[in-house]
């Protein structure tokens, strides 16, 4: 069964600022997606990631992944309030998308 | 153009009833998907269809739920006997589903309340 964790649960920045969010799942998945959801809104896809080494970027984020290490990174690069949101990750397990518990950004002047 | 949407956007409704959820997906995909949202917690599978089929349905989690895709395009997800534990966002998803990738476009949701 895959499962997914991510770390942090929660993570507070201030503007400016870099950080990385970290997630790991458990079985083999060669593709992963990542997406953000907005208090009370649905799921925005960021970012496809469909191979070991895959690197996207859009704007001030930039996911990688290695299917090897069974790990994708969420980089965020001199944050901004606008940033602020739930981030999630979702290896991909027989056509289902397996979702960790979000990762909680609030990012602050 | 337009996206994935769901009706109603919120259901009150008592414990003991049957309740149905819609889902239209974006126009020319085939593969639609129901996830639960609990609060506090990511989406969690419920049931995959391709086309009129569910293809995968091991997400449901008793015979109280049920879903629908009978002309391969809009989906009803039927939940009878509605329990307190219930109460959740229920996220339809659809893709073209290509051979390549699987990228899923949600819609807005509609959130139960089970009262």
């Amino acid at each position: 069964e895959l499962k997914v964790e991510q770390n942090p649960l929660f993570l507070s920045m201030q503007e400016g600022k870099n950080y990385t969010i970290y997630c790991n799942y458990s079985t083999t998945s060669d593709r992963l997606y990542w997406y953000r959801q907005d208090p009370g809104k649905s799921l925005e896809s960021l970012f496809v990631l469909l191979s070991n080494g895959a690197v996207k970027q859009e704007g001030r984020l930039m996911a990688s992944l290695d299917t090897k290490a069974r790990l994708s990174t969420l980089h965020i690069t001199a944050a901004v309030h606008d940033l602020s949101a739930t981030y999630f990750c979702a290896p991909e397990g027989f056509q289902k998308l397996v979702f960790g518990t979000g990762t909680r950004l609030l990012v602050s002047p | 153009g337009a996206g994935v949407s769901q009706t109603p956007s919120n259901k009150v409704t008592e414990k003991g009833k049957y309740v149905e959820l819609r889902c239209d997906p974006i126009s020319g995909h085939t593969a639609l998907y129901w996830y639960r949202q609990s609060l506090g917690q990511g989406p969690e599978f419920l049931i995959y269809f391709q086309g009129t089929g569910a293809a995968d349905d091991s997400g449901l989690p008793n015979d109280r739920f049920f879903a629908v895709r009978p002309e391969g395009s809009v989906s009803t997800l039927k939940i009878q006997r509605t329990e307190r534990g219930d109460s959740a966002v229920y996220l339809c998803a659809s893709s073209t589903e290509h051979y390549s990738y699987n990228e899923q476009f949600f819609g807005p949701g509609t959130r139960l309340t089970v009262l």
